[in-house]
């Protein structure tokens, strides 16, 4: 079965500082990999794929098939990056598997 | 465009009570996706509709659990008999082509609570 791993379920940075939250998955075909966000009181939306190679609010993830990782990145955090932060790969078709989601308090 | 809909937001049920949770898919879209987020845990998959069709629905419990999207109207996702394991938050997506991988637009969620 497929599999996400989000290894920190809280994670707390101070602003300006850089934080890394942590990805990864099981192994399985050519994964298609995600990152959701949910701000408080706001609906979990799309932050970022794989495959668009893209930098979202200043988050970037690399796919790393070696260590099979994920993981999101941003070097300079602030406050509004708080949220809750969910790891989700895809595949062969529609499903997606998420972790746990990792909680991002970013301290003033 | 006003996303997602879902509707109730908190639902309180008595165990062995009826729950109905409704989905309206963002304006043109016709795929929708229905997961389940249990306490401390991730989103897990149900069941994918689309329109008077239920496609692949191998995350639903074996019993209890129904889903449908009709021709008019909201998907409904139903729960019979409701037991206190039920309580979670039930999302519902929509996506407007079921295109393996495409970006899915989430609603709010419905809060089950069970006594």
């Amino acid at each position: 079965a497929q599999r996400v791993t989000q290894p920190e379920k809280l994670l707390s940075v101070f602003k300006g500082a850089p934080v890394e939250l942590k990805c990864n998955y099981s192994y399985s075909g050519s994964p298609e990999l995600f990152w959701y966000v949910q701000y408080s009181r706001q609906r979990l939306q799309l932050l970022l794929r794989h495959i668009s190679r893209e930098s979202i609010k200043g988050f970037t993830a690399d796919l790393n098939k070696g260590e099979t990782s994920f993981h999101l990145k941003k070097p300079f955090a602030q406050e509004e990056d708080s949220a809750m932060y969910y790891c989700a790969r895809g595949g062969s078709n529609y499903k997606l598997t998420f972790g746990k989601g990792t909680l991002l308090t970013v301290n003033p | 465009n006003a996303g997602v809909m879902q509707n109730p937001r908190h639902l309180v049920r008595r165990r062995g009570q009826e729950a109905r949770l409704r989905c309206s898919p963002m304006k043109g879209h016709s795929h929708v996706y229905w997961y389940r987020q249990l306490p401390e845990e991730g989103l897990k998959f149900m069941v994918y509709l689309q329109k008077e069709n239920i496609i692949d629905e191998s995350g639903m419990p074996k019993e209890r659990f129904s889903a449908e999207f009709p021709k008019e109207g909201p998907s409904i996702l139903r729960i019979q008999q409701v037991v206190r394991g039920d309580s979670a938050a039930y999302f519902c997506a929509s996506s407007p082509s079921g295109v393996g991988n495409e970006k899915l637009f989430f609603g709010s969620g419905t809060q089950l609570s069970v006594l």
